[in-house]
């Protein structure tokens, strides 16, 4: 079965603009959940979706949102970035809402210039 | 809220000795509690996970982890570390109950080298 698989991998922007980032959970999964990396704040919980529904957010400004599809697969949007956005994007799929179990994607790496 | 600490930025080990990555945890109830590990410009991958049961948890590549309920402590150990086993390890806590805020926190992470 294949895993979690993110698109793109890299990305460059400029401050000011946004920035669209996809994410296919592993077939038959039905929840989404997002994730920022930085060296300064570590891993930081974003938004989970689970039928095409936000269910949960993080403290994040609403610069950032998402959505999710009916196949599941979600995107995550960020609007007039700021170099602080600069960071690894995770994206992790599991069967159900609120499930304990987890599967990690490899990531889109943002920078913004 | 709940919260994780991972008290050492870096652990460094000789290849071959036992290693042990330390987490404690804090959780309104009762947590479910992980291990995940970065390679460099990878995703995470499992290694374990404590739900219920025994203290004990075994995982994947020889990792085991213990829970202590008294201790709110979750460590990660290994009998024998490999130079493959150099990594980023994550420490993260979910609440089983639905207290406080059911979102997966992570520690802030241990570099552990495994010195040849």
């Amino acid at each position: 079965k294949a895993g979690v698989t993110q698109t793109p991998r890299y990305l460059i922007k400029t401050r000011g603009q946004q920035v669209t980032l996809s994410c296919s959970p592993i077939s038959g999964h039905r929840s989404v959940s997002w994730y920022q990396q930085t060296p300064g704040q570590g891993l930081q919980f974003l938004f989970e979706y689970f039928s095409e529904t936000q269910r949960n957010k993080g403290n994040f400004p609403g610069r950032f949102s998402g959505r999710q599809f009916s196949n599941s697969r979600s995107e995550m949007n960020v609007s007039t970035l700021e170099l602080g956005d600069s960071a690894l994007y995770l994206c992790a799929s599991s069967l159900a809402l609120r499930s304990p179990e987890q599967y990690f994607g490899p990531g889109t790496r943002l920078t913004v210039t | 809220a709940q919260s994780v600490a991972q008290p050492e930025d870096q652990v460094n080990v000789a290849e071959g000795n036992p290693l042990t990555v330390k987490c404690t945890y804090s959780v309104s109830g009762n947590p479910y509690l992980f291990w995940y590990v970065q390679y460099p410009n990878r995703g995470l991958q499992f290694l374990l996970k404590y739900i219920t049961g025994d203290n004990l948890v075994k995982g994947s590549y020889g990792f085991e982890a213990e829970f202590n309920k008294s201790q709110t402590s979750f460590h990660l150990k290994k009998p024998s570390a490999l130079v493959s086993d150099s990594a980023l390890y994550f420490c993260a806590v979910l609440p089983y109950s639905g207290a406080g805020s059911y979102q997966l926190t992570f520690g802030k992470g241990t570099k552990l080298s495994v010195i040849p």
